[in-house]
C-alpha cells in the first residue's frame, strides 16, 4: 500500500524558514517522480515543484523559484522541501504527491495527508 | 487568478450528468494529452480521477469520463450520485510555461441537488 507521510510544517514568522519532509512507502521511491503541491486556506490546488524519480531535474512554480528547494533521498525514501524567506503568502497546507511514472507529467496518483505552514508573526 | 479556467461551481441531480469544462492555452492544455482531474472532498487529500485526458485509475467508477477538444478539456460525471459532492481540479502538464511546469485550474464545487 501506497503511503506518504509528510511532516516538518508549523508556525514560523516572515523571512524565516521551514524543511518539510515526505517519508514515502508502499512503492519503488526512485522509479517516480514526486511532487509539492499547496492549498491556501479556502483556496484551490497550487503546483509549487517538482522533481525526476533520479533527482537530476527539478521544476519550480514561479511563485517560489529561488526561494524554495526540493530535493529527495532516495536511500531513505524521503522527499524534502526546503522553504526560505517565508512570506504570508506561503501560508498553506503543503500536500506530497506521488506522481504516475519517472517524470513530471501532472499525474499525482498518491496524495499525502498534508502538512500545515503558518507564515505570521 | 489560475492558469486554467474553470466554472466556479456547477449542480445536478442525482441520477443526471453534468459537465466540468476546464479552459487552457495551446501551451498548456492544446499543447499536451497530460491532463488530469482531482476530487476533493473537504479536509480530505485531492484524489485523481482523471489522468492523460481520459483515462481512469484502478478502483474509479466508470462514472467518470474525461475528453479534450483543442484548450478545453472536459469532465463527464455521469448518474450522479451524492458522494460525487466535491470540489474538482483540472491539471495540465505545461512544460516550461509563465506559471511553472504544471498548472491547475481554479476549482469547481459540484453540488448535487
Amino acid at each position: 500500500e501506497v503511503q506518504l507521510v509528510e511532516s516538518g510544517g508549523g508556525l514560523v514568522q516572515p523571512g524565516g524558514s521551514l524543511r518539510l519532509s515526505c517519508a514515502a512507502s508502499g512503492f519503488t521511491f526512485s522509479s517516480y517522480a514526486m511532487s509539492w503541491v499547496r492549498q491556501a486556506p479556502g483556496k484551490g490546488l497550487e503546483w509549487v515543484s517538482a522533481i525526476s524519480g533520479s533527482g537530476g531535474s527539478t521544476y519550480y512554480a514561479d511563485s517560489v523559484k529561488g526561494r524554495f528547494t526540493i530535493s529527495r533521498d532516495n536511500s531513505k525514501n524521503t522527499l524534502y522541501l526546503q522553504m526560505n524567506s517565508l512570506r504570508a503568502e506561503d501560508t498553506a497546507v503543503y500536500y506530497c504527491a506521488k506522481e504516475g511514472n519517472v517524470v513530471v507529467a501532472a499525474t499525482a496518483d498518491y496524495w499525502g495527508q498534508g502538512t500545515l505552514v503558518t507564515v505570521s508573526s | 487568478q489560475s492558469a486554467l479556467t474553470q466554472p466556479a461551481s456547477v449542480s445536478g441531480s442525482p441520477g443526471q450528468s453534468i459537465t466540468i469544462s476546464c479552459t487552457g492555452t495551446s501551451s498548456d492544455v492544446g499543447s499536451y494529452n497530460l491532463v488530469s482531474w482531482y476530487q476533493q472532498h473537504p479536509g480530505k487529500a485531492p484524489k485523481l480521477m482523471i489522468y492523460e485526458v481520459s483515462k481512469r485509475p484502478s478502483g474509479v467508477s466508470n462514472r467518470f469520463s474525461g475528453s479534450k477538444s483543442g484548450n478545453t478539456a472536459s469532465l463527464t460525471i455521469s448518474g450522479l450520485q451524492a458522494e460525487d459532492e466535491a470540489d474538482y481540479y483540472c491539471c495540465s502538464y505545461a512544460g516550461s510555461s509563465t506559471f511553472g511546469n504544471v498548472v491547475f485550474g481554479g476549482g469547481t464545487k459540484l453540488t448535487v441537488l
